[in-house]
């Protein structure tokens, strides 16, 4: 069975610093997608950043960085510079390319930013 | 990037009617759509996969008589709640896939349905 987990429920970080969001996997497929959303009180998603299982370098958009460790079947969120409007909940999520596509989500994280 | 636009983003009725809730794709076909459902501080779970001129795929535990799925076009998919009861209070949300690339699923704005 495929299984995301975030066992970070909630996490507090001082602004300007950075945080880093933990997700491991559980999978025996080979060719999967790893996908992080942020989510803000009004509910939209939005897409942060993506890795594809046979990239080799880890990606990266802007202050969010994906570290991927394969072999550990993590794909840890940091994001650097954390500024207030960072404060929402993070989702990182799964797509089984032999599972019709459709994104599998961990439990998500609340991330909370101090002024 | 890619717009899915869908409506209304909230909606509260009486129990026993029926809501129906939009996802289009705007600028982009999509043949395929997913539509979650999301309890209060919990995660988004995959209710049914929604394929263009194709009855939808549900997953397990999920009545596909209570909800009803339509994809009628590239560009509409429909969720419609039937004889809602306070339990299907939820936040409802579709996801669209273009295949300009597969880095991304596009995400609606979502739908707050409140049964009362």
């Amino acid at each position: 069975a495929q299984k995301i987990t975030q066992t970070q429920p909630g996490m507090f970080v001082q602004e300007k610093e950075a945080v880093t969001l933990d997700c491991t996997y559980d999978t025996s497929d080979q060719s999967y997608g790893l996908f992080w959303y942020k989510q803000p009180s009004s509910g939209e998603m939005i897409f942060l950043i993506y890795q594809g299982s046979y990239d080799e370098q880890n990606a990266t958009e802007g202050r969010y960085s994906l570290n991927f460790q394969k072999a550990r079947k993590s794909a840890n969120l940091v994001i650097s510079a954390s500024q207030l409007g960072d404060s929402a909940m993070y989702f990182c999520a799964m797509r089984f390319d032999n599972a019709g596509n459709m994104l599998t989500f961990g439990g998500g994280t609340r991330l909370m930013v101090k002024p | 990037g890619a717009v899915v636009s869908q409506h209304p983003s909230w909606v509260i009725c009486k129990s026993g009617t029926s809501v129906k809730i939009e996802c289009r794709s705007l600028d982009f076909q999509a043949t395929t759509m997913f539509w979650y459902r999301q309890f209060p501080k919990q995660s988004l779970m995959l209710m049914a996969t929604s394929n263009e001129g194709s009855k939808a795929t549900y997953e397990q535990g999920v009545e596909k008589d209570k909800f009803l799925i339509n994809h009628a076009s590239l560009t509409l998919s429909t969720l419609t709640v039937t004889s809602a009861h306070p339990e299907d209070s939820s936040f409802y949300i579709c996801s669209a896939r273009t295949y300009r690339g597969n880095t991304e699923a596009f995400f609606g704005q979502g739908t707050r349905l409140t049964v009362v």
